[in-house]
């Protein structure tokens, strides 16, 4: 199975603040990385598929990018933070099966 | 508008076996463009792919469960099904269905969830 390790676990910020989120996975997963978005009580919500593209209906401040070579280290950026965003975020990866998620990270108000 | 609706019982007995339906509306369970699958989060903790589903029939299991998941899929109905067997109070958690989207395979269209426990 491929691994899938986010970081940070937890994430305190301020309304208009940058948050960066990185998901590692174990071996190279092309561009095969997916973005969820929970809030407590919810189902997750898609935000990015293939590392950059974004969903129909989510906001621009949100980004997906990866980084370096190896096809194995991708971000998500939310640009200026929301009161909206104040959520747990979950990467996917779909390179190999079975599917598998990061740990999440949880973004919390300073 | 396409939408997911699990349904099954709330309450399991240890070593019985767990069976949700997931109800698709709004779109045809038949299109060749996405896969069906469960996915579940005990409470506090994070997402678990349990499988999936294409319109053939043609499954794919988490390792880790296969040993005791069928999902099984009913095209006149537009539903597709999780059972899950010999469980134990680690089975408890929010069970999700979704629409997996072919062959990227990201999930875009999540149910509401439904919490299953597993106690005597």
């Amino acid at each position: 199975d491929i691994q899938m390790t986010q970081s940070p676990s937890s994430v305190s910020a301020s309304v208009g603040d940058r948050v960066i989120i990185t998901c590692r996975a174990s071996q190279g997963i092309g561009r095969w990385l997916a973005w969820y978005q929970q809030k407590p009580g919810k189902a997750p919500k898609l935000l990015i598929y293939t590392a950059s593209t974004l969903q129909s209906g989510v906001p621009s401040r949100f980004r997906g990018s990866l980084s370096g070579t190896d096809f194995s280290l991708f971000t998500l950026t939310i640009s200026s933070l929301q009161p909206e965003d104040f959520a747990t975020y979950y990467c996917q990866q779909s390179n190999n099966l079975p599917l598998t998620f990061g740990g999440g990270t949880q973004v919390q108000i300073k | 508008q396409v939408q997911l609706q699990e349904s099954g019982p709330g309450l399991v007995k240890p070593s019985q076996t767990l069976s949700l339906t997931c109800t698709v509306s709004g779109a045809s369970i038949s299109s060749g463009d996405y896969y069906w699958t469960w996915i579940r989060q005990p409470a506090g903790k994070g997402l678990e792919w349990i499988g999936r589903i294409y319109t053939s029939g043609s499954t794919n299991y988490s390792p880790s469960l296969e040993s005791r998941v069928t999902i099984s899929i009913d095209t006149s109905k537009n539903q597709f099904s999780l059972r899950l067997s010999s469980v134990t109070a680690a089975d408890t958690a929010m069970y999700y269905c979704a629409r997996i989207v072919s062959p990227n395979s990201y999930m875009d269209v999540w149910g509401n969830g439904t919490t299953v426990t597993v106690s005597s």
